[in-house]
């Protein structure tokens, strides 16, 4: 699977939009770009995917450059509870087995 | 609630013991993983359970003992542990039998420590 990089942290104040960027310059055609959030001691929480197309859910978007090879997540109002990590995972077809490979994600602190 | 719980959320153990951590999936999904979170680290994969047959098992240490009755329980049971072993496990699953591309869906997870 492609290895991504992302900032290590973002501020964001509360009621603007957060936008997380991730770097997957590496990615293949049969690749996805997932991303999860995990809030302090929590377990992850699924937000979105993509393949080529930006995605939209009741959560967030996921914008993708046309080449892949970059995506930014989009929260559109940030809350407080939306402070957590944020992580951007890039998962293909080629792997046998579900394993989803964690970084060290974003940070996001929204800010009163 | 993502339609996955674990059970117990918090459990101290001592080195001698023997415990078992549970979840229990209420989403009709037919693969199930359990993750380990030690502190300051990236998550990683235990193990992966599609139809009840154990898929893959990344080089954990048979003091680890994992136990899919049915598609819709996981056991992780326990014996003999380190310090080191302390950590947050996370139990997750997916529908589809544990391909690459699945969503996986978290519980809360269980937050051991080892005396």
């Amino acid at each position: 699977d492609a290895k991504t990089t992302q900032p290590p942290s973002m501020d964001c104040a509360e009621g603007r939009a957060a936008n997380l960027p991730c770097n997957h310059s590496t990615i293949s055609g049969n690749e996805y770009v997932y991303w999860y959030r995990q809030i302090h001691s929590q377990g992850p929480q699924y937000i979105i995917h993509g393949l080529k197309n930006n995605e939209t859910n009741e959560m967030a978007s996921l914008i993708i450059t046309e080449d892949r090879k970059s995506s930014t997540l989009i929260l559109p109002h940030a809350t407080l509870r939306d402070t957590a990590v944020y992580y951007c995972i890039v998962r293909g077809t080629a792997s046998n087995t579900g394993k989803l490979i964690f970084g060290q994600g974003t940070t996001l602190q929204v800010k009163p | 609630e993502t339609g996955v719980t674990q059970t117990p959320r918090h459990l101290v153990m001592g080195m001698t013991n023997k415990k078992s951590l549970k979840c229990e999936q209420h989403l009709g999904h037919n693969a199930m993983y359990w993750y380990k979170q030690s502190a300051k680290k990236p998550l990683e994969l235990m193990f992966v359970y599609s139809l009840e047959e154990r898929v893959e098992n990344n080089s954990v240490p048979s003091r680890f003992s994992p136990e899919c009755p049915n598609s819709s329980h996981l056991f992780l049971h326990l014996h003999t542990l380190q310090p080191e072993d302390s950590a947050l496990y996370l139990c997750a699953s997916s529908q589809g039998g544990g391909r690459a591309v699945e969503t996986q869906y978290f519980g809360p997870g269980t937050r051991l420590l080892v005396l």
